[in-house]
């Protein structure tokens, strides 16, 4: 089944800063990659999310790569303010249609 | 805007009874999931619903969990015979659609702490 790691564990960064985070799946039949912002207590929510015939995709502040050459994926976060602190996911939909598969997250704090 | 929602929020439960935790999709969605998350861990796939029967299951949902869409709107999550190690965070999600087309939404979550 698939398999998706996630680095870092942790990131704390300035407010203004940008930060970086990475994933590496297993699947190459993964096509579908959401990222997933939760803060704490709450439900994971979406913030952005690539798909397999796509290399980069960019939402103000957000934006996503996808390599499926080299199997990994990145969120980049410009400018951060600290309402970006939260838990960060990524995730895949391998060969399966229905299971979605996440990293094990990001505890991204933003220092004001 | 649309939004799953989940009962009860928080569940507190004696090793070795059943729970049920309920969800009702957004309505004009097809797709229903249960996902757990222990505590500092990873969302964990459950198990995914479709046309009134499973479509997929991962190992932990095993003989101890079981779902089902009772009506037209609720979708359950019971487990029989609760284990410490049962106690987590569980979101329910629904979408339109699946694989790579259907964007997953996530209820708020039912705590359940089994002491």
């Amino acid at each position: 089944g698939e398999n998706v790691e996630q680095h870092p564990s942790t990131l704390s960064v300035q407010e203004g800063d940008s930060a970086v985070i990475k994933c590496t799946y297993s699947d190459s039949a993964s096509n579908y990659f959401p990222w997933y912002k939760q803060e704490l207590g709450k439900r994971p929510q979406l913030i952005i999310d690539i798909r397999s015939n796509v290399g980069e995709k960019k939402d103000q502040r957000i934006a996503v790569t996808l390599n499926k050459t080299a199997k990994h994926f990145s969120l980049h976060i410009t400018e951060t303010q600290p309402e970006d602190s939260a838990v960060y996911f990524c995730a895949a939909i391998g060969g399966s249609n229905y299971k979605l598969t996440f990293g094990k997250g990001t505890l991204l704090t933003v220092n004001p | 805007e649309p939004e799953v929602t989940q009962t009860p929020s928080h569940q507190v439960t004696q090793m070795g009874q059943e729970v049920i935790l309920r969800c009702v999709p957004i309505s004009n969605h097809l797709y229903f999931y249960w996902y757990r998350q222990i505590l500092g861990q990873k969302v964990e796939f459950l198990v995914s619903f479709y046309n009134n029967e499973i479509s997929e299951k991962s190992e932990i949902f095993d003989d101890q969990f079981s779902v089902e869409r009772p009506d037209g709107s609720n979708f359950t999550l019971k487990i029989r015979s609760t284990k410490l190690e049962d106690s987590a965070m569980y979101f329910c999600a629904s979408s339109q659609s699946a694989g790579d087309t259907g964007e997953l939404f996530f209820g708020e979550g039912s705590r359940l702490t089994v002491l």
